[in-house]
């Protein structure tokens, strides 16, 4: 079945420097690629995601890559901050086709200061 | 108040015992979902529904069952909890864009 491979697991930045987590994914027909943030003691939020019409969008300072040929998609976040601590899932599904989510394992992100 | 509430927020329960988790949104969403989430495997999908007639599994459904009394409740059920079954239990919703999914607080299931 269809599945998303996300890496790192764990990810520890001094604060200010950039952050990289990069999923892949398997079903070619995945079109909406979104990622959450979940905060201790709360549940998933959505904080960016991106469909496969564009390869890149960018909010203030996270942004998401897409490359529909590789079958990969990144979250970068820039000038971390400590309150960027949390663990981060990205997703994969198609959407208005029926298809429903599909997670990666998870990413802890620690930002020292 | 908080758009997808779930209750109980904890509970520690044994062997064999019955245990409903409930749900509830005032998003207005038709469709909803219950997850699990256990350390290093991220969020399974347990089963869904996409209105209040429709009911279907997901990745792990076995030994879970739901009921969706309403557009705005959908509850999880372990008919005879076992310990394998102690982890984080997350309810969303989600609108007919089919894309944005709203998640609840969670509830922390401990099977002893």
């Amino acid at each position: 079945g269809e599945n998303v491979e996300q890496h790192p697991s764990t990810l520890s930045v001094q604060e200010g420097d950039s952050a990289v987590i990069k999923c892949t994914y398997s079903d070619s027909a995945s079109n909406y690629f979104p990622w959450y943030k979940q905060e201790l003691g709360k549940g998933p939020q959505l904080i960016i995601d991106i469909r496969s019409n564009v390869g890149e969008k960018k909010d203030q300072r996270i942004a998401v890559t897409l490359n529909k040929t590789a079958k990969h998609f990144s979250l970068h976040i820039t000038e971390t901050q400590p309150e960027d601590s949390a663990v981060y899932f990205c997703a994969a599904s198609r959407v208005n086709q029926g298809g429903k989510l599909i997670f990666g394992q998870g990413t802890e992100l620690s930002v020292k200061p | 108040d908080a758009d997808v509430t779930q209750t109980p927020r904890n509970r520690i329960t044994k062997t064999g015992k019955r245990i409903m988790l409930e749900c509830s949104q005032t998003k207005g969403h038709d469709r909803m979902y219950w997850y699990r989430q256990d350390p290093g495997l991220g969020l399974r999908l347990i089963y869904y529904s996409f209105d209040v007639k429709d009911i279907n599994k997901g990745e792990i459904s076995d030994g879970y069952s739901v009921s969706r009394q309403a557009q705005a409740k959908f509850s999880l059920s372990l008919e005879s909890a076992i310990p394998n079954q102690t982890a984080l239990y997350f309810c969303a919703t989600e609108g007919q864009s089919a894309d944005t999914q709203y998640f609840g607080p969670g509830t922390r299931l401990t099977v002893l």
